[in-house]
């Protein structure tokens, strides 16, 4: 049974700082591994997303990579700013596109001015 | 990218009552619908998987009788809480996935918060 964990559970780091997010998986049999935001009574909002034969994606200031060997991956954020304040949750897909999506427990950054 | 909507985006209930959420694929045609809920401060927990014209597989755990699915067609999907309580008051968020090929992905709805009172 695939399960995925975010440590650490909470993270709060001043303005201006470069942190990473870290996520692992049980089961390297994985087709992609995603990273979503989602603030306070919202919905989700895709920031990355790898597929099991790349290494890592960049979206401007955000960094994913994937270790599917290890079953880790790595969120990067550079110079964080107060509007990347949210919960950012890693999720693994199985089989395909149409497979499940298992969602790890979320890291809830925090970034102060 | 392809866009999935919900509604309600809210709805507030009476104590069993029954309540129906909508989840539409607007711009593509969704082989597999999921339905997500997610309790306070949580992470998405999967319900149910649901196929185009056939019966949704549930999540253990999950009561198949409380939580009807019905997936008509290939850009709906709805989910009905039945003889809701308390307890199901929560958020939850559908995604529609498609098997187009590779680097598919799901997407996600906005959500639907539940308040049962």
């Amino acid at each position: 049974k695939q399960e995925v964990t975010q440590i650490p559970a909470a993270l709060s780091v001043p303005e201006g700082e470069n942190l990473v997010l870290n996520c692992s998986f049980t089961d390297s049999a994985i087709y992609n591994l995603q990273w979503f935001r989602q603030d306070p009574g919202k919905g989700l909002t895709s920031l990355l997303l790898i597929q099991s034969s790349q290494r890592e994606q960049t979206s401007g200031r955000l960094n994913a990579s994937l270790d599917k060997s290890s079953g880790r991956s790595t969120l990067y954020i550079a110079a964080s700013q107060p509007g990347d304040s949210a919960t950012y949750l890693c999720a693994v897909t199985r089989y395909s596109s149409a497979s499940k999506i298992i969602f790890g427990s979320g890291t809830r950054l925090s970034i102060r001015p | 990218g392809a866009v999935v909507s919900q509604h309600p985006s809210r709805v507030i209930c009476k104590s069993g009552t029954s309540v129906k959420i909508e989840c539409r694929s607007l711009d593509f045609q969704a082989t597999t619908m999921f339905w997500y809920r997610q309790f306070p401060k949580q992470s998405l927990m999967l319900m149910a998987t649901s196929n185009e014209g056939s019966k949704a597989t549930y999540e253990q755990g999950v009561e198949k009788d409380k939580f009807l699915i019905n997936h008509a067609s290939l850009t709906l999907s709805t989910l009905t809480v039945t003889s809701a309580h308390p307890e199901d008051s929560s958020f939850y968020i559908c995604s529609a996935g498609t098997l187009a090929g590779v680097g598919g992905t799901q997407y996600f709805g906005p959500g639907t918060r539940l308040l049962v009172l």
